[in-house]
């Protein structure tokens, strides 16, 4: 069974700064994904950024990087220059089962921005 | 590029009732997949097709659910005699079948069961 833990309920930052998300999981499977989705209040699940297990390098999308620690089975989001339109709840997930047909959610980290 | 369409985005009921949920996913997508979100929670894996073809169920869908794709092209999901533990938000996503393809969400349906 794979597991996906996010161990900070809630976090904020001020507008322009840098802020980190952490996320650690669990799985037997060699080939999987990791993704970070973004859910605005009452909005749809969006697509933050995403890291192939099998990639060394460290995925980026302009001001979303990860760290993706493989060893320590972890995967952490940095959001840089922090922006008012940031604030959702961000949810890490794991996606596996051949053709990572099968999404594992964390609980989700609900991030404020400050201004 | 259309999105992940979902109907209704709100359904209230009564406790035994039976609902059902609509989605429509994005055009050129095979791959459709049931999710259902608890307050407080990341979304939960309920079942997903490939085409038509229902390839997986999870443990979390008990024998009141039901979920089909009759064409390979839109989902329904029906719960029958529903029961307040049902009401959560229900997820509908899609994909592309190639393993690197992200899946895509819609705006979900929120069930409340009184």
């Amino acid at each position: 069974a794979q597991t996906v833990t996010q161990s900070q309920p809630e976090m904020s930052v001020q507008e322009a700064e840098t802020v980190t998300l952490s996320c650690t999981y669990d799985t037997s499977e060699s080939d999987y994904y990791l993704f970070w989705y973004k859910q605005p209040p009452s909005r749809q699940m969006i697509l933050v950024i995403r890291q192939e297990a099998y990639k060394q390098q460290n995925a980026t999308e302009n001001r979303f990087s990860v760290n993706f620690q493989k060893a320590a089975k972890s995967f952490s989001l940095k959001i840089s220059d922090s922006q008012l339109g940031d604030a959702a709840m961000y949810f890490c997930a794991m996606g596996s089962g051949g053709s990572n047909y099968k999404l594992t959610f964390g609980k989700g980290t609900l991030l404020t921005v400050n201004p | 590029d259309t999105g992940v369409s979902q109907d209704p985005r709100h359904k209230i009921t009564k406790r035994g009732q039976n609902v059902t949920f609509r989605c429509d996913p994005i055009s050129e997508h095979n791959r459709l997949y049931w999710y259902r979100q608890t307050l407080g929670q990341g979304p939960e894996f309920l079942t997903y097709f490939q085409n038509e073809a229902q390839l997986e169920k999870s443990r979390l869908l008990s024998d009141r659910f039901s979920a089909e794709r009759p064409k390979g092209s839109f989902s329904t999901l029906e719960i029958q005699r529903t029961e307040q533990g049902d009401s959560a938000m229900y997820l509908c996503a899609s994909s592309r079948s190639s393993s690197n393809q992200p899946q895509h969400f819609g705006d979900g349906t929120r069930l409340s069961i009184l």
